[in-house]
């Protein structure tokens, strides 16, 4: 079974640019998680999808925005790109709504805005 | 916001030691989960206990669950080098989704 896979590994930005991430979940997950990972620390929660539809989302900015295909798949964007952005973003996907279920991580996409 | 918070930060011991890390939360839950990262890659599920359980084993990682106290633990028994890793709890919120603690750094000399 193929796992989480994300899109691109690293990408590089200038302030004020928009970054485009992308994350495939696993056959079958329909939830999809987004996490922001800054250098040494714990994850923020940013964002939730489940089924197409946002389910909660984190205290960021509009700024930070995604959604979800029909065939899960998912997107996050983050426009107007500020120095501190920079970080690891994580995307995790389950296999049922909802927090009852483990979670699987893709290896995430490191963002470095200059 | 986090929901838990993990207990050391940090943690250094040589090989064949025993490793304990401590998670304390805020709200009532239905379950929590124990997941290890590996240095910059994505964290990798370990185990997942429920409310209505104390303990729970997997191979040589032992975690307990106290509601009462809003606190797990994690053990790891004679630990390898290659358990070097951050190490996070994770509790569920009143909206159903995942949040994460700071994690502890575990160092495992050889």
């Amino acid at each position: 079974e193929a796992g989480v896979t994300q899109s691109p590994t690293h990408l590089i930005k200038t302030r004020g640019q928009q970054a485009t991430l992308r994350c495939s979940p696993i056959s079958g997950h329909t939830s999809v998680y987004w996490y922001q990972q800054a250098l040494g620390l714990g994850l923020q929660f940013l964002l939730w999808y489940d089924e197409g539809e946002e389910r909660n989302r984190g205290n960021f900015p509009p700024r930070f925005s995604g959604r979800q295909f029909p065939n899960y798949s998912s997107e996050l964007n983050v426009n107007a790109l500020e120095l501190e952005d920079s970080a690891l973003y994580l995307c995790a996907s389950s296999v049922r709504q909802g927090a009852n279920s483990p979670l699987h991580f893709g290896n995430g996409t490191r963002l470095t805005v200059t | 916001s986090q929901q838990g918070e993990e207990d050391p930060q940090a943690l250094s011991i040589q090989e064949g030691e025993n490793a304990t890390m401590n998670c304390s939360y805020k709200t009532s839950i239905n379950n929590l989960q124990w997941y290890r990262q590996n240095s910059g890659r994505g964290l990798v599920h370990l185990i997942l206990i429920r409310s209505n359980e104390r303990e729970k084993h997997s191979g040589r990682l032992r975690v307990t669950l106290d509601t009462s106290k809003k606190s797990s633990s994690l053990l790891i028994t004679a630990s390898r080098a290659a358990d070097t890793a951050s190490y996070f709890c994770a509790t569920p919120t009143n909206n159903n989704d995942m949040r994460f603690g700071a994690g502890t750094r575990l160092t495992v000399k050889p």
